[in-house]
């Protein structure tokens, strides 16, 4: 069965200071999609990234990262020098298919409050 | 390029009544859709996913149904509503190339 965890429920961090959001994941299988989505408070889901799992390259986009690592079955989210407009839920989430197109497999979600 | 509009925004209903939410995508064609829900301070569950016209997959036994009579139509409902139906319900779709892309969301309260 496919499992995502996110173990931080609730981070706050002032604003500037970095903040890693945490994603272990379970899957038997050998090729899936792992994404990252925010949840800003109006409540729409936002799409982040989507990484392959064969593709164990790490990606920057502007202030975020992220981390993809198989040998421990985590996909870590970081957010440099955090804004107050990074408050939001962020979920991560896993799909098994050749292309990612299956039903997600949401993890809990970790509320991130950035404080001015 | 796509879009998905969802509707209605919010929606308040009395237990026992009927319920219809609707989702239609812009842009693409057979797109993968999709209906999940998430109760107040939990994650998102998958209800039901379709890929194509009138082939519906659940994913939850509930008193809830979808349908899908058009390509890029995608319809949420019930017949009764229950308390526990409650809760922010999304929609969303994907292809081969794109990722899921959700929907605004209907925010459902149950009195």
């Amino acid at each position: 069965a496919q499992k995502v965890t996110q173990a931080q429920t609730e981070i706050s961090v002032v604003e500037k200071e970095d903040v890693t959001l945490d994603c272990v994941y379970e899957t038997r299988d050998t090729t899936y999609y792992l994404f990252w989505y925010k949840q800003p408070p109006s409540g729409e889901l936002v799409f982040l990234i989507r990484r392959n799992s064969f593709d164990e390259q790490n990606e920057i986009s502007g202030r975020y990262s992220w981390n993809f690592q198989k040998s421990t079955s985590s996909f870590n989210f970081t957010i440099t020098a955090s804004q107050v407009v990074d408050s939001a839920v962020y979920f991560c989430a896993l799909s098994s298919s050749n292309s990612g197109n299956t039903p997600l497999v949401f993890g809990k979600g970790t509320r991130l409050s950035v404080i001015a | 390029s796509q879009t998905i509009h969802q509707w209605p925004a919010t929606l308040v209903q009395p237990v026992g009544s009927p319920l219809s939410l609707e989702c239609t995508v812009e842009g693409t064609s057979n797109p993968n859709l999709y209906w999940y829900r998430q109760a107040a301070g939990r994650g998102l569950q998958l209800l039901f996913y379709s890929v194509g016209i009138g082939q519906i997959s659940s994913e939850v036994p509930q008193n809830l149904s979808a349908s899908r009579p058009q390509d890029r139509q995608f319809i949420l409902s019930s017949k009764k509503l229950l308390l526990s139906d409650s809760g922010f319900y999304l929609c969303a779709w994907s292809t081969g190339v794109q990722p899921q892309h959700f929907g605004d969301g209907t925010r459902l309260s149950i009195l």
